[in-house]
């Protein structure tokens, strides 16, 4: 049973450039988060995908957008690259319905650098 | 808005040893989940365990437990019997629980790097 993978592993962009980064849930997960982490933080939400909407959003500016697809993977996409922007962004994905719902499971992150 | 501390910038134990991690949160809310992940040098984030904030009983996964005092908000984690491939940042998280089914946005603390020594 594969867990949540993304893709890149690594990616180096400088200011001004887009990117887009892409997340694939576990197994039977329907639900899609994005965190930001910073070096030294702890990871920071994002946003939240169900159901091909946007469900929640933390506090984060409109460059950072998100797609889910009807097979529930999720991209992640920053406009307008900031230095600040530079960041391990992970995926975490969760079941709807009965049981451990609530319990998000993450990927290995992207690494991305801005220069 | 739900703010998740954890006062334990860096920890270091001996091998075998059982070590305590704190976290404390504050928020408004009655229904609510939190979590102990696990985030060792490959940065992969490990669920280590979970506890929702209406049961009293206390979380256990064979030697990882909390001690989860809800009056006090306060969500501790101890590890018995330390091992090597304990040595990680140990993150404290918080999530609202919700009517609506599907999970809601975890808020997470600064972490405390634990160090096992040999």
């Amino acid at each position: 049973d594969a867990g949540v993978t993304q893709s890149p592993t690594h990616l180096i962009k400088t200011r001004g450039q887009q990117v887009t980064l892409r997340c694939s849930p576990k197994s039977g997960h329907d639900t899609v988060s994005w965190y930001q982490q910073a070096l030294g933080q702890g990871p920071q939400f994002i946003f939240q995908y169900y159901e091909e909407e946007e469900r929640q959003r933390g506090n984060f500016p409109d460059r950072f957008s998100g797609h889910q697809f009807p097979n529930y993977s999720s991209e992640l996409n920053v406009n307008a690259l900031l230095l600040g922007d530079s960041a391990l962004y992970l995926c975490a994905s969760s079941p709807t319905g009965a049981g451990h719902y609530h319990t998000q499971y993450f990927g290995p992150g992207t690494r991305l650098t801005v220069l | 808005a739900q703010t998740v501390t954890q006062s334990q910038p860096e920890m270091s134990v001996q091998e075998a040893e059982t070590v305590t991690l704190s976290c404390t949160y504050d928020t408004s809310e009655n229904n609510y989940y939190l979590f102990w992940y696990k985030q060792p040098p490959s940065r992969q984030m490990i669920l280590v365990i979970r506890q929702e904030a209406y049961k009293q009983q206390n979380a256990t996964e064979n030697r990882f437990s909390v001690n989860f005092q809800k009056a006090a908000k306060s969500f501790s984690l101890k590890i018995s019997d330390s091992q090597l491939g304990d040595t990680a940042m140990y993150f404290c998280a918080f999530m609202k629980g919700d009517s609506g089914g599907g999970a809601d946005g975890l808020t997470f603390g600064k972490g405390t790097h634990l160090i096992i020594q040999p």
